[in-house]
């Protein structure tokens, strides 16, 4: 089974640009998740979207969106770049996020790394 | 709100000897699912092993064993027979059974295997 795919591998932008970032779970699986990994703050999580709806929210502005589509690929966007965007953007794929008490494991892809001049 | 608590910023292990990484969490969802990550300069996050906080027996997956004490709030990450390939970065996270696939991360352990 292929692992989850991100594109593209890394981008540069400059202030005020916007940017989307795509991520194919692995085949199967219908929840996507997106997380923002700096040194500074670490791994934060950012939006999980399942059956192209918005299931759950991190603490991100508004400028941070995304989308699922019905063959389960996401897409996340940020608008007006700014500087402190510059990350390495990680999205994962699981089969349902929960299933009963049980939590699903998430499988990361390699992760888009943006640097925002 | 959930919490992840990784206190050894880096470690270091002799080839071929075990080595223990911490992870202490806090939640208040009374079902919760525990996993460990490593993350190679690569940048790419490798699942390793997952601990579900019903589960009766510790988890383990090859070289990779969980020592979980539910009422210590701990789930620490055994490595055994360390190779040279295990030098990464270790995440530990949690997710909550009612927080839809929202992985809280602790800060990491960078370890580094010593030939």
């Amino acid at each position: 089974k292929a692992g989850v795919t991100q594109t593209p591998r890394y981008l540069i932008k400059t202030r005020g640009q916007q940017v989307t970032l795509s991520c194919s779970p692995i085949s199967g699986h219908r929840s996507v998740s997106w997380y923002q990994q700096t040194p500074g703050q670490g791994l934060q999580f950012l939006f999980e979207y399942f059956s192209e709806t918005q299931r759950n929210k991190g603490n991100f502005p508004g400028r941070f969106s995304g989308r699922q589509f019905s063959n389960s690929r996401s897409e996340m966007n940020v608008s007006t770049l700014e500087l402190g965007d510059s990350a390495l953007y990680l999205c994962a794929s699981s089969s349902s996020g929960t299933s009963g008490r049980r939590v699903n494991e998430q499988f990361f892809g390699p992760g888009t790394r943006l640097t925002v001049l | 709100a959930q919490k992840i608590t990784q206190t050894q910023p880096g470690m270091f292990v002799q080839e071929k000897e075990a080595v223990t990484l911490d992870c202490t969490y806090d939640t208040s969802d009374p079902s919760y699912g525990l996993f460990w990550y490593k993350q190679p300069s690569s940048g790419e996050m490798i699942f390793l092993i997952y601990q579900g906080s019903y589960d009766q027996q510790n988890a383990t997956e090859g070289r990779y064993s969980l020592n979980f004490q539910k009422a210590r709030k701990s789930a620490n990450l055994v490595i055994s027979a360390s190779q040279l390939g295990d030098s990464a970065m270790y995440f530990c996270a949690s997710q909550g059974s009612s927080n839809t696939g929202k992985l809280i991360f602790g800060q990491g352990t960078t370890l580094q295997v010593k030939p």
